[in-house]
């Protein structure tokens, strides 16, 4: 399976700053979903990062909030703009193969 | 720890005895389903799937349960042992290939 890594791990930003997390994955993978864990809570889906178009938002989340790139299959971006201390989460991004679902360690995110 | 977990249901067992996680899903229309395993600091580590056309999928000490009349899952864990102590999610596929959570089970390992 696919194997994933995301910078930064872990960050402790400033309210109104915002942070870009980084995915890459080391084969080319068609589609890769960003999920937000907040603390005690389980996984709730961000969007699905879309090669070449405009990622698809789930309900109760904008792209002017959480816009992301995705320049290639092995690549996207996740930025959290404009953060306030409700952004306090693990966010996670995840691909899917043929051999099923591959999850990265996840980004430590502290808003304080 | 991550605080993961912090506030999920407990399950607390003995070291060597089977265990139950049991999750509810939302959709009848999903055909597949996961069951994670996520530990503190790490994302979540594929457990054990199964179709909407079994009940039963047995791997190395899990067994995965669907009742798809109820709109039940269970994960059963033999021989329980304390590195098997994590936060325990299902997940249900049903449009997209987007994932769709429960809202997860913490499993605590009594040594």
């Amino acid at each position: 399976s696919a194997v994933i890594s995301q910078k930064p791990s872990r960050d402790i930003c400033q309210r109104g700053t915002s942070l870009t997390i980084q995915c890459q994955v080391d084969s080319q993978v068609t589609m890769m979903f960003w999920y937000r864990q907040q603390p005690g809570q389980s996984l709730t889906l961000i969007a699905t990062a879309n090669q070449g178009s405009e990622a698809t938002y789930e309900s109760g989340f904008v792209i002017d909030k959480f816009p992301i790139s995705r320049p290639n299959l092995t690549f996207s971006t996740l930025t959290v703009s404009n953060m306030s201390p409700e952004d306090s989460s693990i966010y996670l991004c995840s691909v899917v193969e043929y051999s099923g679902y591959t999850f990265g360690s996840g980004t430590r995110l502290t808003v304080v | 720890g991550e605080n993961v977990g912090l506030h999920l249901p407990t399950l607390s067992v003995q070291e060597g005895d089977n265990s139950i996680i049991n999750c509810a899903y939302s959709n009848s229309a999903s055909d597949y389903f996961i069951w994670y395993k996520q530990e503190s600091g790490k994302g979540p580590q594929f457990i054990i799937d199964i179709r909407s056309n079994m009940d039963k999928r047995q791997g190395q000490r899990v067994t995965v349960l669907l009742n798809k009349t109820v709109k039940h899952l269970s994960l059963q864990i033999a021989a329980t042992q304390p590195g098997d102590s994590a936060v325990y999610f299902c997940a249900e596929n049903n449009a997209g290939n987007m994932l769709t959570f429960g809202g997860g089970t913490r499993l605590m390992v009594k040594p």
